[in-house]
């Protein structure tokens, strides 16, 4: 059974510019999760995607938006970028929501923002 | 404000010994906590979990022991191998199924 799946895995952007990331889940989960990890913030909720409803969302701004597809893969996108969106991107996949169950997470996708 | 955090950034421990890392909570609310280890260049891995109507549970060489009078949560790990090295989170997620992770331990193995 494949695991989550995260593309691009690594990628450079430049400050002001948008990005999008991709999450295939697990086949037959259908929940998904996306967390930032930092250095110095460690890992911190984003939101997450039940049945292509977005359930709970973490304290980001508003330029951190995803949203899920009728086959569970997901997206994010990261809007007008700046220097301290340079993160590793994990996205996260379970079977039922998230608030039972154990999260099986992609290796993520590594942004850097110069 | 509340928050999820770990006693200790570093563990070292030798191979074969048992490691114990230790994590704080301070949402009384939280019902749900979680452990995951990440290796270098790998997304966390899910160890185990419990929940709080329960004070232990164990798995393959490791056990979880919640306390939840002082709000503490650990993880031991039976005969640790080089394999274990690596840092380990913990997670709680509270009754508005918000999940906060703590900072991590690194887990050193020395042979």
């Amino acid at each position: 059974k494949a695991g989550v799946t995260q593309t691009p895995r690594y990628l450079i952007k430049t400050r002001g510019q948008q990005v999008t990331l991709s999450c295939s889940p697990i086949s037959g989960h259908r929940s998904v999760s996306w967390y930032q990890q930092t250095p110095g913030q460690g890992l911190q909720f984003l939101f997450e995607y039940f049945s292509e409803t977005q359930r709970n969302k973490g304290n980001f701004p508003g330029r951190f938006s995803g949203r899920q597809f009728s086959n569970s893969r997901s997206e994010m996108n990261v809007s007008t970028l700046e220097l301290g969106d340079s993160a590793l991107y994990l996205c996260a996949s379970s079977l039922g929501q998230t608030s039972t169950g154990e999260l099986f997470f992609g290796e993520g996708s590594r942004l850097t923002v110069l | 404000g509340e928050s999820v955090g770990l006693h200790l950034p570093t563990l070292s421990v030798q191979e074969g010994d048992n490691s114990i890392i230790n994590c704080a909570y301070s949402n009384s609310a939280s019902d749900y906590f979680i452990w995951y280890k990440q290796e270098s260049g790998k997304g966390p891995q899910f160890i185990i979990d419990i929940r709080s109507n329960m004070d232990k549970r164990q798995g393959q060489r490791v056990t979880v022991l919640l306390n939840k009078t002082v709000k503490h949560l650990s993880l031991q790990i039976a005969a640790t191998q080089p394999g274990d090295s690596a840092v380990y989170f913990c997670a709680e997620r509270d009754n508005n199924n918000d999940m906060r992770f703590g900072a991590g331990t690194r887990l050193t193995v020395k042979p």
